[in-house]
């Protein structure tokens, strides 16, 4: 029962260019997401977040969007860099149920 | 100062054996995790603590038993290790249960052989 996908596993980037994650879902009572970032050997920390109220949230270089009718969520990156090699996975949840459900993650290179 | 630490960082170990993962967070946060990583590189929860109460308890094996002796630690004891154990068990922490951001440690890299 897969109810966060990330299809794409993994995705090469020039420096400087944009970086656009992609992450389905099935289940419509999500209602809060979140993007995590993980380097190996590490755990996940904390990238960006979003409401299912909005349709997009800014935290600088980092952009969310979300499609509720399309149950579609998007991570963009602009512009790209190095340091933003990295797993990326994103995690929803629906209120009150007090878990996340992660995706499988998508490996980011950025190339010098 | 680390904020979600974790110990031991690599465990190795043999089917049948008992063994505890240790995780302490020095954040403050009311609410700890336990996630398991495994070989396709899901991340599932297994078990959440609010203020040392169990309040989410995934279908894991009854094998598996956490403890919160206080809000700040959360430890996983896995009793008759099993071959599919064998994965990266994250602890996490968070300020509530309410749409939270999860810190997590470094996680631990469990192998039964």
């Amino acid at each position: 029962d897969q109810q966060v996908k990330q299809n794409s596993p993994s995705l090469s980037v020039q420096e400087g260019r944009i970086s656009i994650l992609n992450c389905d879902y099935t289940n419509s009572m999500f209602d809060y997401f979140l993007w995590y970032k993980k380097y190996p050997a590490e755990g996940p920390t904390f990238l960006i977040s979003i409401s299912s109220i909005k349709d997009k949230n800014e935290d600088g270089r980092f952009t969310v969007f979300l499609n509720k009718s399309a149950k579609h969520l998007s991570l963009h990156i602009v512009p790209s860099q190095p340091g933003d090699s990295a797993v990326y996975f994103c995690a929803p949840m629906t209120s009150g149920t007090y878990k996340y459900i992660f995706g499988t993650g998508t490996r980011l290179k950025v190339l010098a | 100062d680390t904020a979600v630490s974790q110990t031991p960082k690599y465990l190795v170990t043999q089917m049948g054996n008992d063994k505890s993962i240790k995780c302490e967070q020095n954040l403050g946060h009311d609410t700890m995790y336990w996630y398991k990583q495994d070989s396709k590189k899901f991340l599932k929860i297994m078990f959440s603590y609010n203020n040392k109460e169990l309040i989410i308890n995934e279908t894991v094996p009854n094998r598996f038993s956490p403890k919160s002796p206080d809000k700040a630690h959360l430890n996983l004891h896995i009793n008759s290790l099993e071959l599919g154990d064998s994965a990266v068990y994250f602890c996490a922490s968070s300020q509530g249960v309410r749409n939270e951001k999860l810190f997590f440690g470094s996680g631990t890299q469990l192998s039964v052989l």
